[in-house]
């Protein structure tokens, strides 16, 4: 099993430009998830897809868009990108369940720079 | 506000020896307490998940206390090897199927 692919690894766009960051989970979960890690900042949550045909602000969610595609892929969209958002994007997806008992899946990040 | 501790400064300490690290909390009550390790250039892995109502986990080499008077969790690794040194973050249910993470702490296991 894959587990959680994102591609591409790494991208490099100038501002303004417009890009589509891809995720795919091979375990049958239910629930998505996009987030950024800035270096003292953490993980973030940007956008968030509860189930299939829905989806979340998370805390971070301007300058973005989401379109969870069907249960397997969560796209995350930038439409003009901006500096501020040079950062290293993970996806994770998990088990349905209240709170947060369910561990989440990592994918290895995409590493974006926006000149 | 809500917030997340975890100590920036790397921890270094000698194979063999047991890492504490600490995540402290203000203004949550998460029902659960997760632990991830991060290696450079990869995601987040899962490592051990607490519910409120329970003080300890174990895992191997792996203890998680969580003590919700405190506001702390100890994530606890014996017998430490090189092969540990990574970083590691807390997260917090936020009750919403969401997590709140930490920013880490590095941990350096020397021979």
């Amino acid at each position: 099993n894959a587990g959680v692919t994102q591609t591409p690894k790494f991208q490099v766009l100038k501002t303004g430009q417009s890009m589509t960051l891809q995720c795919a989970q091979d375990m049958n979960h239910n629930s998505m998830y996009w987030y950024r890690q800035d270096p003292g900042m953490g993980l973030r949550l940007i956008y968030y897809s509860a189930s299939e045909g829905t989806t979340d602000k998370g805390e971070v969610p301007n300058g973005y868009n989401v379109s969870r595609l069907n249960k397997r892929e969560f796209s995350l969209r930038l439409e003009s990108a901006a500096p501020s958002q040079t950062s290293v994007y993970f996806c994770a997806s998990s088990e349905a369940g209240g709170r947060g008992a369910q561990p989440q899946h990592f994918g290895d990040g995409t590493r974006l720079s926006i000149l | 506000s809500q917030k997340i501790e975890q100590n920036s400064e790397a921890l270094n300490i000698q194979e063999g020896k047991t890492a504490t690290l600490t995540c402290n909390y203000t203004n949550y009550s998460p029902a659960y307490l997760q632990w991830y390790r991060q290696d450079p250039g990869r995601g987040p892995v899962f490592l051990l998940l607490i519910r409120e109502n329970e003080k300890e986990k174990r895992k191997e080499r792996l203890k998680v206390t969580f003590d919700t008077t405190l506001k702390q969790s100890l994530f606890h690794i014996t017998a430490s090897q090189p092969a540990d040194s990574a970083t590691y973050l807390c997260a917090l249910d936020t009750g919403f199927q969401k997590l709140v993470f930490g920013t880490g702490t590095r941990l350096l296991v020397s021979p």
